[in-house]
């Protein structure tokens, strides 16, 4: 089946405590990206990939990390979470960057940083 | 700023009737408009989407207009069902090297049976 699978679905951490939510897909898509859903706010992106060791900023990057290692993976990294990261984050991935073809999202992550 | 205005933020609808949900953009190097469809618990989904030469989009119940010269486009759902609740979010796309993907802020929608 293909997916975008992401973990964990939920964490409850404490500010500074470094974290890594995984994001794999098996459809050998390149292009993949990180959001954060934040109510009034919608999808806002955190940073995308266009292909392996390709990566770049998107509209909301401050405080992440990612790394594209391999083509199926995209972690995202907090290296020291703050309160205000706080949010329901998805990744997603489609074939290519330059493409319209549709977007396939994970279901989320909820992260609480206290 | 948000690049792609939507409205209303909640909708209630009667079982049967239409629900109609609207957004706004200013860029008009936008090339490509999806509605995605979210339930509770899991991402977003593709729904429907249309590109700016076409005025309409018919898939099912489900219905995209597009107005090029004001700049907007909407989301009709006919005959809404209880099934139908969910998040929907406008989007739109543009080129920038990639295709760059902004969403709207969201709509609840709610069919009451």
């Amino acid at each position: 089946e293909a997916q975008v699978t992401q973990n964990p679905r939920y964490l409850i951490t404490v500010t500074g405590k470094k974290l890594t939510v995984t994001c794999s897909q098996n459809m050998n898509h390149e292009y993949m990206s990180w959001y954060r859903q934040d109510p009034g706010l919608g999808l806002r992106q955190i940073y995308y990939s266009m292909n392996v060791e390709v990566t770049d900023k998107g509209d909301v990057p401050e405080g992440y990390k990612v790394s594209r290692k391999e083509k199926r993976n995209f972690p995202l990294i907090l290296e020291s979470p703050s309160p205000n990261q706080t949010s329901l984050y998805f990744c997603a991935s489609r074939p290519q960057a330059s493409s319209n073809q549709p977007q396939h999202f994970g279901d989320g992550t909820r992260l609480s940083i206290l | 700023q948000q690049q792609v205005k939507q409205s209303p933020q909640s909708l209630i609808v009667q079982k049967g009737g239409i629900s109609i949900i609207n957004c706004a953009y200013e860029n008009t190097a936008f090339d490509y408009f999806p509605w995605y469809q979210q339930f509770p618990g899991k991402g977003p989904a593709l729904l429907i989407a249309i590109r700016p030469d076409v005025s309409e989009k018919k898939e099912g119940r489900f219905t995209i207009s597009f107005n090029k010269s004001a700049k907007q486009f909407s989301l009709h759902i006919m005959d809404s069902q209880p099934g139908d609740s969910a998040t929907y979010f406008c989007a739109a796309s543009w080129p920038t090297g990639f295709q760059k993907l902004v969403f709207g802020t969201g709509t609840r929608l709610l069919v009451s049976p």
